[in-house]
């Protein structure tokens, strides 16, 4: 069965630091994988997909930014955080499960800037 | 952007009772996902819609995938305290990128 990791689970930064979160998915291959922030516990905002390794489509414009360098890993990245980077951040991939495909999230990190 | 109007945004009920709640989309989508998420974690898929018209349920759970293919709905029946959370509409195209409702927070007084 398929399984996705995010670490860390939480992170507190000062403004101004950089930032690596990274994902990676477990028993399945070429995924689609994707990036959100969840602020203040409602809404879903999705910051990045890839549907392949290097492949790398921005949704959101910011001081963010990801990589897919193996095609079971994503990283969300940031040469310099803001207060406004602050929120909760999923990842999930789009694969098949059985004769249907759907999306699963990882559990989280939540991130605090300050 | 494509955008979801979920509601009601928040309820709060007894325990026992039932729940509705909905999703509606001025476009037409392929997929509807019903997602549930506790406090500080992922939000949990609980049903996948694929087709005009299907009617699926999951234990307590019931959602149909409107004939329109503009709208869903997610019943909850004999609501019980762990039913707490965020209830997430999704729907998607045929990009593989899905659009997310802002979310019905439920609470459960036993």
């Amino acid at each position: 069965s398929q399984t996705i990791h995010q670490w860390p689970a939480t992170l507190v930064q000062p403004v101004g630091s950089p930032l690596s979160l990274e994902c990676t998915v477990e028993g399945t291959s070429n995924p689609n994988l994707y990036w959100y922030r969840q602020a203040a516990g409602r809404g879903l905002q999705l910051l990045f997909y890839s549907v392949g390794i290097g492949q790398i489509s921005s949704e959101v414009p910011q001081n963010l930014s990801a990589s897919r360098p193996q095609d079971r890993q994503f990283i969300l990245s940031s040469k310099k955080l803001l207060l406004s980077d602050s929120g909760f951040y999923l990842c999930a991939w789009w694969g098949q499960q059985g004769a249907r495909e759907t999306q699963y999230f990882g559990p989280g990190t939540r991130l605090l800037v300050l | 952007g494509q955008q979801l109007n979920q509601s009601p945004q928040s309820m709060f009920i007894q325990e026992g009772e039932d729940v509705s709640m909905n999703c509606t989309s001025s476009s037409i989508f392929n997929t509807w996902l019903w997602y549930k998420q506790d406090p500080g974690e992922g939000p949990v898929l609980l049903i996948a819609l694929y087709k005009a018209g299907e009617l699926t349920s999951n234990g307590r759970l019931t959602a149909q995938f409107g004939i329109t293919r503009k709208d869903s709905f997610l019943n909850i029946s004999a609501s019980i305290p762990s039913d707490v959370g965020i209830y997430f509409c999704s729907s998607g195209g045929s990009n593989y990128k899905l659009t997310f409702g802002k979310g019905t927070l439920l609470t459960v007084n036993p």
